[in-house]
């Protein structure tokens, strides 16, 4: 079992650019989450997925954003005209099931630099 | 509004020394506290999660203890060695899932020989 797997590990971006960020849920687990952790700050909840679904996304910039999981391959996280401020450590989690909080496991993250 | 407090925000110590991690949280409703060791460049992995009647919980040499009351908690780490250096981040979950936790900054740690 390879875990959560999150690619790239590190990524550079011009201003303006677009940033994909992938997760691959571990084996089960159609449950996904991603998290951003800015400098000397913890973990914050953007988005929580299940296949083909956004189930909450209350935790998502209003713009430049976006999560699917679709239906076959991972999760997908796309920042459309990165800016400095984007520039942190990008976390996936991935559950079998919600409730399954006992369970749930962290991939290795993507950090992301603006520059 | 929800938040954890972690203390202190970083810690050294030599290798084989004992150390105490402290948590205060302000999270409602509570489900549990959760522990979690984060190495550098890595996600974090769990090392002890404690419920509301819980009040110790160990996992080999690091021990959890909860104050549900005063809403405290801290990571007790015995015999320290070089690979416990890592930040450890207190997290609290407002329920069964993941995305009703809310994460402490985190305290690193670094043990040297």
């Amino acid at each position: 079992n390879a875990g959560v797997m999150q690619n790239p590990r590190h990524l550079v971006r011009r201003r303006g650019q677009e940033a994909r960020l992938r997760c691959s849920p571990m084996k089960g687990h159609s449950h996904v989450y991603w998290y951003r952790q800015l400098p000397e700050e913890g973990l914050k909840f953007m988005v929580y997925l299940q296949k083909e679904n956004i189930i909450d996304e209350s935790g998502m910039p209003k713009e430049r954003f976006s999560a699917e999981f679709p239906k076959e391959g991972p999760s997908i996280l796309r920042i459309q005209q990165v800016v400095r401020g984007d520039s942190a450590a990008y976390f996936c989690a991935s559950s079998p099931s919600e409730t399954g909080g006992y369970g749930y496991t962290f991939g290795s993250g993507t950090r992301l630099t603006v520059v | 509004k929800n938040q954890v407090e972690q203390s202190p925000q970083s810690l050294i110590i030599l290798e084989g020394k004992n150390c105490t991690l402290q948590c205060n949280y302000t999270v409602s409703p509570f489900s549990n506290l959760r522990w979690y060791k984060q190495d550098t460049g890595r996600g974090p992995v769990s090392l002890t999660i404690m419920t509301f009647s819980e009040n110790t919980k160990s996992n080999g040499r690091y021990t959890a203890t909860l104050d549900a009351d005063t809403k405290q908690s801290s990571l007790h780490i015995t015999a320290s060695q070089l690979s416990d250096s890592a930040s450890y981040i207190c997290v609290v979950s407002g329920g069964g899932s993941a995305r009703q936790l809310t994460f402490g900054s985190g305290t690193q740690l670094t043990v040297l020989p």
